[in-house]
Protein backbone atom coordinates (compact mmCIF):
# COMPACT_ATOMS: atom_id res chain seq x y z
CA UNK A 1 0.00 0.00 0.00
CA UNK A 2 1.49 3.39 -0.71
CA UNK A 3 1.69 5.57 2.15
CA UNK A 4 1.57 9.10 1.03
CA UNK A 5 0.49 9.31 -2.44
CA UNK A 6 0.02 12.35 -4.93
CA UNK A 7 -1.99 13.46 -8.22
CA UNK A 8 -1.68 13.71 -10.81
CA UNK A 9 1.74 12.75 -10.88
CA UNK A 10 2.46 15.16 -13.80
CA UNK A 11 0.29 18.55 -14.72
CA UNK A 12 1.23 20.30 -17.88
CA UNK A 13 -0.93 23.77 -17.71
CA UNK A 14 -1.02 27.29 -19.12
CA UNK A 15 0.20 30.59 -17.10
CA UNK A 16 -2.52 32.51 -15.31
CA UNK A 17 -4.79 28.78 -14.98
CA UNK A 18 -5.75 27.54 -10.99
CA UNK A 19 -4.50 24.04 -10.47
CA UNK A 20 -5.26 21.87 -7.41
CA UNK A 21 -2.48 18.64 -6.77
CA UNK A 22 -3.71 16.64 -4.35
CA UNK A 23 -2.00 14.24 -1.09
CA UNK A 24 -3.33 11.63 0.50
CA UNK A 25 -1.68 9.97 3.59
CA UNK A 26 -2.84 6.38 4.83
CA UNK A 27 -0.35 6.49 8.06
CA UNK A 28 -2.66 8.24 10.56
CA UNK A 29 0.25 10.84 10.73
CA UNK A 30 -0.76 14.05 11.96
CA UNK A 31 1.23 16.51 10.27
CA UNK A 32 1.46 16.92 6.86
CA UNK A 33 3.76 19.25 4.35
CA UNK A 34 4.38 20.22 1.11
CA UNK A 35 7.76 20.95 -0.26
CA UNK A 36 8.97 22.69 -3.79
CA UNK A 37 12.00 21.04 -5.34
CA UNK A 38 13.36 23.13 -8.25
CA UNK A 39 14.81 22.62 -11.43
CA UNK A 40 18.45 22.41 -9.49
CA UNK A 41 16.76 19.77 -7.17
CA UNK A 42 16.39 22.46 -4.28
CA UNK A 43 13.86 21.84 -1.59
CA UNK A 44 12.40 24.39 0.24
CA UNK A 45 9.22 23.66 2.45
CA UNK A 46 6.23 25.66 1.74
CA UNK A 47 3.83 24.89 4.61
CA UNK A 48 3.41 22.72 7.30
CA UNK A 49 -0.13 21.76 8.85
CA UNK A 50 -1.70 19.78 11.73
CA UNK A 51 -5.02 20.07 13.09
CA UNK A 52 -3.65 22.65 15.37
CA UNK A 53 -1.50 25.01 13.50
CA UNK A 54 -1.00 25.99 9.82
CA UNK A 55 2.85 26.89 9.41
CA UNK A 56 3.28 28.95 5.77
CA UNK A 57 6.61 29.66 4.68
CA UNK A 58 6.89 33.61 4.39
CA UNK A 59 8.42 33.36 0.86
CA UNK A 60 5.26 31.26 -0.37
CA UNK A 61 3.23 34.15 -2.51
CA UNK A 62 -0.46 33.89 -1.11
CA UNK A 63 -1.49 32.30 -4.73
CA UNK A 64 -0.44 28.98 -2.99
CA UNK A 65 -2.91 27.88 -0.52
CA UNK A 66 -3.12 24.40 1.64
CA UNK A 67 -6.16 22.56 2.16
CA UNK A 68 -7.22 19.70 4.05
CA UNK A 69 -10.84 18.62 4.34
CA UNK A 70 -9.77 16.01 6.92
CA UNK A 71 -6.52 14.91 8.78
CA UNK A 72 -5.47 12.45 5.92
CA UNK A 73 -5.53 14.72 3.19
CA UNK A 74 -4.06 17.70 2.08
CA UNK A 75 -4.17 19.65 -1.00
CA UNK A 76 -2.33 22.83 -2.65
CA UNK A 77 -4.08 24.91 -4.36
CA UNK A 78 -2.46 27.09 -6.76
CA UNK A 79 -4.63 30.46 -8.44
CA UNK A 80 -2.41 32.39 -11.68
CA UNK A 81 -0.05 29.88 -11.93
CA UNK A 82 3.72 31.83 -13.33
CA UNK A 83 5.89 30.07 -15.26
CA UNK A 84 8.26 30.22 -12.33
CA UNK A 85 6.02 28.02 -10.34
CA UNK A 86 7.11 25.10 -12.54
CA UNK A 87 8.68 22.27 -10.27
CA UNK A 88 8.05 19.21 -8.44
CA UNK A 89 5.98 19.36 -5.49
CA UNK A 90 6.62 17.03 -3.01
CA UNK A 91 3.88 16.07 0.08
CA UNK A 92 4.77 14.47 3.26
CA UNK A 93 3.30 13.20 6.28
CA UNK A 94 4.82 12.83 9.87
CA UNK A 95 3.38 11.75 12.99
CA UNK A 96 4.63 14.60 15.27
CA UNK A 97 7.77 15.41 15.47
CA UNK A 98 8.68 11.67 14.21
CA UNK A 99 10.38 11.54 10.31
CA UNK A 100 8.70 12.86 7.72
CA UNK A 101 7.41 10.58 4.97
CA UNK A 102 7.67 11.61 1.11
CA UNK A 103 5.26 11.52 -1.60
CA UNK A 104 6.74 10.54 -5.29
CA UNK A 105 5.62 14.06 -6.57
CA UNK A 106 3.99 15.77 -8.67
CA UNK A 107 5.69 17.25 -11.67
CA UNK A 108 4.32 20.84 -12.71
CA UNK A 109 5.37 22.23 -15.95
CA UNK A 110 3.32 26.05 -16.44
CA UNK A 111 3.85 27.10 -20.58
CA UNK B 1 19.00 31.97 9.88
CA UNK B 2 19.45 28.80 8.54
CA UNK B 3 21.26 27.44 6.06
CA UNK B 4 22.61 23.85 5.31
CA UNK B 5 25.26 22.87 2.92
CA UNK B 6 26.40 20.25 0.57
CA UNK B 7 29.60 19.69 -2.16
CA UNK B 8 26.91 18.95 -5.24
CA UNK B 9 28.43 16.36 -6.89
CA UNK B 10 30.50 12.84 -5.20
CA UNK B 11 31.79 9.94 -7.37
CA UNK B 12 33.09 6.63 -6.49
CA UNK B 13 34.34 3.54 -7.94
CA UNK B 14 31.86 0.65 -7.62
CA UNK B 15 33.25 -1.26 -3.91
CA UNK B 16 34.43 2.40 -2.63
CA UNK B 17 33.77 3.56 0.58
CA UNK B 18 31.70 7.39 -0.22
CA UNK B 19 31.37 9.97 2.36
CA UNK B 20 29.02 12.89 1.56
CA UNK B 21 29.84 15.70 3.95
CA UNK B 22 27.15 18.57 5.47
CA UNK B 23 27.14 21.65 7.73
CA UNK B 24 24.64 23.59 8.67
CA UNK B 25 23.99 26.87 11.33
CA UNK B 26 21.11 26.08 13.41
CA UNK B 27 22.79 24.99 16.94
CA UNK B 28 19.04 24.31 18.20
CA UNK B 29 18.77 21.56 15.52
CA UNK B 30 17.53 18.67 17.53
CA UNK B 31 17.30 16.16 14.58
CA UNK B 32 19.22 15.53 11.45
CA UNK B 33 18.48 13.47 8.42
CA UNK B 34 19.59 11.80 5.46
CA UNK B 35 17.41 11.00 2.65
CA UNK B 36 18.01 9.46 -0.76
CA UNK B 37 16.51 10.41 -3.80
CA UNK B 38 16.77 8.37 -6.93
CA UNK B 39 15.63 9.36 -10.60
CA UNK B 40 12.28 10.53 -10.88
CA UNK B 41 10.83 9.62 -7.31
CA UNK B 42 10.41 11.16 -4.21
CA UNK B 43 12.65 11.55 -0.77
CA UNK B 44 13.21 7.83 0.97
CA UNK B 45 14.52 8.45 4.77
CA UNK B 46 17.74 6.58 5.28
CA UNK B 47 18.43 7.58 8.65
CA UNK B 48 18.78 10.17 11.32
CA UNK B 49 20.82 11.72 13.91
CA UNK B 50 19.73 13.32 17.80
CA UNK B 51 22.14 15.75 18.09
CA UNK B 52 23.57 14.46 21.49
CA UNK B 53 24.93 11.38 19.37
CA UNK B 54 27.97 11.71 17.85
CA UNK B 55 28.02 8.86 15.31
CA UNK B 56 25.11 5.75 14.26
CA UNK B 57 25.48 2.67 12.41
CA UNK B 58 23.32 1.39 10.57
CA UNK B 59 24.44 -1.95 8.48
CA UNK B 60 26.54 0.14 5.49
CA UNK B 61 25.85 3.58 6.26
CA UNK B 62 27.39 5.22 9.11
CA UNK B 63 26.44 8.94 10.26
CA UNK B 64 28.95 11.05 11.98
CA UNK B 65 28.24 14.42 13.98
CA UNK B 66 30.75 17.10 15.38
CA UNK B 67 28.15 18.99 17.16
CA UNK B 68 30.83 21.81 17.73
CA UNK B 69 31.54 22.50 14.32
CA UNK B 70 27.87 21.50 13.25
CA UNK B 71 29.57 19.27 10.67
CA UNK B 72 27.50 16.06 9.62
CA UNK B 73 28.92 13.14 7.33
CA UNK B 74 27.18 9.77 5.84
CA UNK B 75 29.77 7.07 4.87
CA UNK B 76 28.26 4.71 2.52
CA UNK B 77 30.47 1.40 2.75
CA UNK B 78 31.45 -1.15 0.00
CA UNK B 79 29.19 1.48 -2.58
CA UNK B 80 27.17 -0.42 -5.17
CA UNK B 81 25.61 1.14 -8.16
CA UNK B 82 22.08 1.28 -6.66
CA UNK B 83 23.49 3.45 -4.39
CA UNK B 84 23.41 6.33 -7.72
CA UNK B 85 21.28 9.22 -6.40
CA UNK B 86 21.09 12.25 -4.76
CA UNK B 87 21.72 12.34 -1.03
CA UNK B 88 19.49 15.09 0.82
CA UNK B 89 20.42 16.25 4.52
CA UNK B 90 18.19 17.81 6.60
CA UNK B 91 18.09 19.61 9.91
CA UNK B 92 15.10 19.97 12.26
CA UNK B 93 15.17 22.93 14.75
CA UNK B 94 13.03 23.55 17.67
CA UNK B 95 10.01 24.03 17.42
CA UNK B 96 6.47 22.86 17.53
CA UNK B 97 6.21 21.97 13.70
CA UNK B 98 8.81 20.00 11.97
CA UNK B 99 10.12 22.11 9.29
CA UNK B 100 13.01 19.92 7.79
CA UNK B 101 15.52 22.71 6.24
CA UNK B 102 17.49 20.57 3.16
CA UNK B 103 21.05 20.65 1.71
CA UNK B 104 21.16 21.64 -1.87
CA UNK B 105 21.95 17.66 -2.20
CA UNK B 106 25.18 15.53 -3.65
CA UNK B 107 24.45 14.07 -6.56
CA UNK B 108 26.45 10.74 -5.65
CA UNK B 109 27.48 8.58 -8.83
CA UNK B 110 28.97 5.06 -8.38
CA UNK B 111 30.81 4.09 -11.41
CA UNK B 112 31.56 0.74 -12.47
Amino acid sequence: DTAVSQTPKYLVTQMGNDKSIKCEQNLGHDTMYWYKQDSKKFLKIMFSYNNKELIINETVPNRFSPKSPDKAHLNLHINSLELGDSAVYFCASSQARDEQYFGPGTRLTVT
Amino acid sequence: GEDVEQSLFLSVREGDSSVINCTYTDSSSTYLYWYKQEPGAGLQLLTYIFSNMDMKQDQRLTVLLNKKDKHLSLRIADTQTGDSAIYFCAESPQGSARQLTFGSGTQLTVLP
